[in-house]
């Protein structure tokens, strides 16, 4: 067990529709990550937040948005989504040393499926 | 930019023996940091080594080593007295300046008894 829990486990939505990740990270870290697993794409980074604000944007569609709230939890927002959206969604979660050995922690995972 | 590459799409050891997964990467950076992650059919991510790029020495962590080639920018992953429990998808992850971590595709290694 990481420390770093995610919900739900897994979502089965409609295309267009808008569903929201939940990710709690590890006690005392500071800095979110979200990342995507898909079949074709491999694992991509699309967004990192720390101590509330968004620190490192990768390859996130305009269509998906995240947060991190004052308790550190961060939430990930996907709207009008479509069959390509379908993955599974980790969050990760550091200390953040800058310019130092910095390890990420991974919850278990987030599987969405766009029907 | 920075990649990854991990040649091998599988691999498969018997129990008890030995087995290495290659990863090299391609930077112009000075100054990174290398991980092993594991993710086992629970699609859990786990972290199973690291290593500091400015570190000569190769991490271990009980039966899993590395052997860090700096130069040539390859760091392979060596799994002793492979277990049943080893079978999983093993990644390889860079992480330089930025905080993001770079994974390369993944090698699928299977473990007979």
């Amino acid at each position: 067990d990481s420390g770093v829990t995610q919900t739900p486990k897994h979502l089965i939505t409609a295309t267009g529709q808008r569903v929201t990740l939940r990710c709690s990270p590890r006690s005392g870290d500071l800095s979110v990550y979200w990342y995507q697993q898909s079949l074709d794409q491999g694992l991509q980074f699309l967004i990192q937040y720390y101590n509330g604000e968004e620190r490192a944007k990768g390859n996130i569609l305009e269509r998906f948005s995240a947060q991190q709230f004052p308790d550190l939890h961060s939430e990930l927002n996907l709207s009008s989504l479509e069959l390509g959206d379908s993955a599974l969604y980790f969050c990760a979660s550091s200390v953040r040393i800058a310019g130092g050995l910095d390890t990420q922690y991974f919850g278990p995972g987030t599987r969405l499926t766009v029907l | 930019a920075q990649t990854v590459t991990q040649s091998q799409p599988e691999m498969s050891v018997q129990e008890a023996e030995t087995v290495t997964l290659s990863c090299t990467y391609d930077t112009s950076e000075s100054d990174y940091y290398l991980f092993w992650y594991k993710q086992p059919p629970s699609r859990q991510m786990i972290l199973v080594i690291r290593q500091e790029a400015y570190k000569q020495q190769n991490a271990t962590e009980n039966r899993f080593s590395v052997n860090f080639q700096k130069a040539a920018k390859s760091f392979s992953l060596k799994i002793s007295d492979s277990q049943l429990g080893d079978a999983a998808m093993y990644f390889c992850a860079y992480k330089g300046n930025t905080d993001k971590l770079i994974f390369g595709t993944g090698t699928r290694l299977q473990v007979f008894p």
